[in-house]
């Protein structure tokens, strides 16, 4: 089936390291996502990508980097990662149609720790 | 840019009985909201959306309706189940700019007893 895959699923870290979550799908969208939940305060969007030369900012951006290697590839980058950066982090594609939004799917997500 | 309320936050309901849940949209522009569940510990999965030009939709026993006037739009759950308990969020689609983009409220965790 197609399907939208995190790497890893569990991380724990200590400050100040630099973290990559990876995710890849096999849907064919060409609209990926980052996403992070924290209890009580939803999903919240830090990065965006429409395609594989776009990349856009979303809500919550600072102190996050990330790459789309190709239309199947998203990667979230933490530079030096932080407690506050304690999260449930999810990746998201959608496809796009003549009527503009369509259904986000969304991955299994990835716990990260960062001590 | 858009912003998404989302009431109650937290929703107890005896087996059987209806659940409603609420939100509201500031973008009059937006035109499409989509429902979601997460079960614990699992990923949001869509479980029902409406899009502008529509005021209400049904799925057996869901249905969302959509004032755009007021601009909210609700979630109904009728006959709940003890499966339906999960943490449920809406969301609204952006505009302009971050066209294509989903703001979402802050959940509703539904607790059906039995």
């Amino acid at each position: 089936d197609a399907d939208v895959t995190q790497t890893p699923r569990n991380r724990i870290t200590k400050t100040g390291k630099r973290i990559m979550l990876e995710c890849s799908q096999t849907k064919g969208h060409d609209r990926m996502y980052w996403y992070r939940q924290d209890p009580g305060l939803g999903l919240r969007l830090i990065y965006y990508s429409f395609d594989v030369k776009d990349i856009n900012k979303g809500e919550i951006s600072d102190g996050y980097s990330v790459s789309r290697q190709a239309q199947a590839k998203f990667s979230l980058s933490l530079e030096s990662a932080i407690p506050n950066q304690t999260a449930l982090y999810f990746c998201a594609t959608s496809g796009t149609t003549s009527g503009g939004a369509s259904e986000q799917f969304f991955g299994p997500g990835t716990r990260l720790t960062v001590l | 840019g858009e912003n998404v309320e989302q009431h109650p936050s937290t929703l107890s309901v005896q087996e059987g009985d209806s659940a409603v849940i609420k939100c509201t949209y500031s973008d009059s522009a937006s035109n499409y909201f989509p429902w979601y569940k997460q079960e614990l510990g699992k990923r949001p999965q869509l479980i029902i959306d409406i899009r502008s030009n529509v005021g209400e939709k049904k799925d057996q026993r869901i249905a969302v309706t959509l004032n755009k006037t007021a601009k909210h739009f609700s979630l109904h759950i009728t006959e709940t189940q003890p499966e339906d308990s999960a943490v449920y969020f809406c969301a609204a689609r952006g505009y302009g700019g971050s066209q294509g983009n989903l703001i979402f409220g802050k959940g509703t965790k539904l607790s059906v007893k039995p």
